[in-house]
């Protein structure tokens, strides 16, 4: 039981780029949710899912994109990386609702710098 | 729209000595008042949590207070120790439920 596994776990981008975040979990969660973390911002919610096919936007989603065609995967892809996307982005799933209703399990993160 | 404002930003605390940190909420519907727990490299993870049905909750040193009239909540690490330096989130989710909001985060230092 891996839980929630990220990939890849460090990446560096140049302005312009884009790239997918990889995220799955082998808990058979309906709920997955991406967060990036920056220093004294706390975690911000970009996108989440509560099932296979639907996702909505969370507070901050301009320049992401995601799909969730599986429960077990709910990729993030950034469209054209910015220097304003560096930050730890983390990947969470729950068995109901987000983080504020039930516990969630978070994956180890990824850390992208944009240059 | 902030939602949950935690305090403080940051604490240093004595080893043994108790340290509280402070969440307080705007929407009265919120029915689970999570704390998270994260270690430098690591995701969070949930460290405990309350319904509001009950006020107080332990589990072993640590303590979450639910005060409902003031729409706050807190968590009490008793004895605090080296280990317990962290930072911890309390969460909570928006109208919609789906969308949970987490406090700022507060970065917990034990000194030995």
């Amino acid at each position: 039981n891996a839980g929630v596994t990220q990939t890849p776990k460090f990446q560096v981008l140049k302005t312009g780029q884009s790239m997918t975040l990889q995220c799955a979990q082998d808990m058979n969660h309906e709920y997955m949710s991406w967060y990036r973390q920056d220093p004294g911002m706390g975690l911000r919610l970009i996108h989440y899912s509560v099932g296979a096919g639907i996702t909505d936007q969370g507070e901050v989603p301009n320049g992401y994109n995601v799909s969730r065609s599986t429960t077990e995967d709910f990729p993030l892809r950034l469209l054209s990386a910015a220097p304003s996307q560096t930050s730890v982005y983390f990947c969470a799933s729950s068995y109901g609702g987000g983080a504020g209703n039930t516990e969630a399990f978070f994956g180890q993160g990824t850390r992208l710098t944009v240059v | 729209q902030q939602q949950v404002k935690q305090s403080p930003q940051s604490l240093i605390v004595q080893k043994g000595g108790i340290s509280i940190i402070n969440c307080a909420y705007e929407n009265t519907a919120f029915d689970y008042f999570p704390w998270y727990q994260q270690f430098p490299g690591k995701g969070p993870a949930l460290l405990i949590a309350i319904r509001p049905d009950v006020s107080e909750k332990k589990e072993g040193r640590f303590t979450i207070s639910f005060n409902k009239s003031a729409k706050q909540f807190s968590l009490h690490i008793m004895d605090s120790q080296p280990g317990d330096s962290a930072t911890y989130f309390c969460a909570a989710p928006n109208t919609g439920g789906f969308k949970t909001i987490f406090g700022a985060g507060t970065r917990l230092f034990v000194k030995a």
